[in-house]
């Protein structure tokens, strides 16, 4: 285990529904990342928060509303979202956004847009 | 463009032999690159990283080379195991202050026994 826990596994949900991801840590670290992995795709940077600040938006569509409510969590709420947005989202997290700190990485979550 | 490839998408070999897998990177500003691992149902695992100040790093049964003048980065592991059997991505950060990583789409290892 890499300290990063990811909750749901699976989801399916339908277009019209509302759902969130969630995103633990317990590595005491001061980052945190959503990634987009689809198939025959590279790993897609969404988010990046640092010490409950986002720092980054990679062009996120707002179907997709992330919120940090503290360093150890990190959810991703999900509402009209379409059959595309389809795929695993990991979640991972960092020492620091600074320098090279290694990112550790969560299970993801498999996601399933009907 | 801000890119990273990697040259084959799957690479077979039989178990013991010494496994080599490429990537090419397209930004000359990247500082820091990365090797991760992703089995299936996992997400991806840390294997070793090397700074752009090095050439070369070794690590337990794996060591990555840096080529700073064609932009290439390889990973090789040794006497190669069923365990390693995964997908293995290359990712080099862009410096700044977000830690952000450009990954490659991945290289499938195959471990025939």
């Amino acid at each position: 285990e890499t300290g990063v826990t990811q909750t749901p596994r699976h989801l399916v949900m339908g277009m019209t529904n509302k759902k969130s991801l969630k995103c633990e840590q317990h590595l005491g670290h001061n980052a945190m990342y959503w990634y987009k992995q689809s198939a025959k795709k590279p790993l897609e940077l969404m988010f990046v928060y640092s010490l409950e600040e986002r720092v980054e938006n990679n062009s996120v569509p707002s179907r997709f509303s992330p919120e940090c409510p503290n360093s150890s969590h990190l959810f991703l709420h999900l509402h009209t979202l379409q059959p595309e947005d389809s795929a695993l989202y990991l979640c991972a997290s960092s020492l620091g956004v600074a320098g090279v700190d290694t990112q550790y990485f969560g299970p993801g979550t498999r996601l399933t847009v009907l | 463009g801000e890119s990273v490839g990697l040259h084959l998408p799957t690479l077979s070999v039989q178990e013991g032999d010494n496994s080599i897998i490429n990537c090419a990177y397209s930004n000359s500003a990247s500082d820091y690159f990365i090797w991760y691992k992703q089995e299936s149902g996992k997400g991806p695992q840390f294997i070793i990283d090397i700074r752009s100040n090095m050439d070369k790093r070794q690590g337990q049964r794996v060591t990555v080379l840096l080529n700073k003048t064609v932009k290439h980065l390889s990973l090789q592991i040794a006497a190669t195991q069923p365990g390693d059997s995964a997908v293995y991505f290359c990712a080099e950060r862009i410096p700044g202050n977000t830690g952000k990583l450009i990954f490659g789409q991945g290289t499938t290892l195959q471990v025939k026994p």
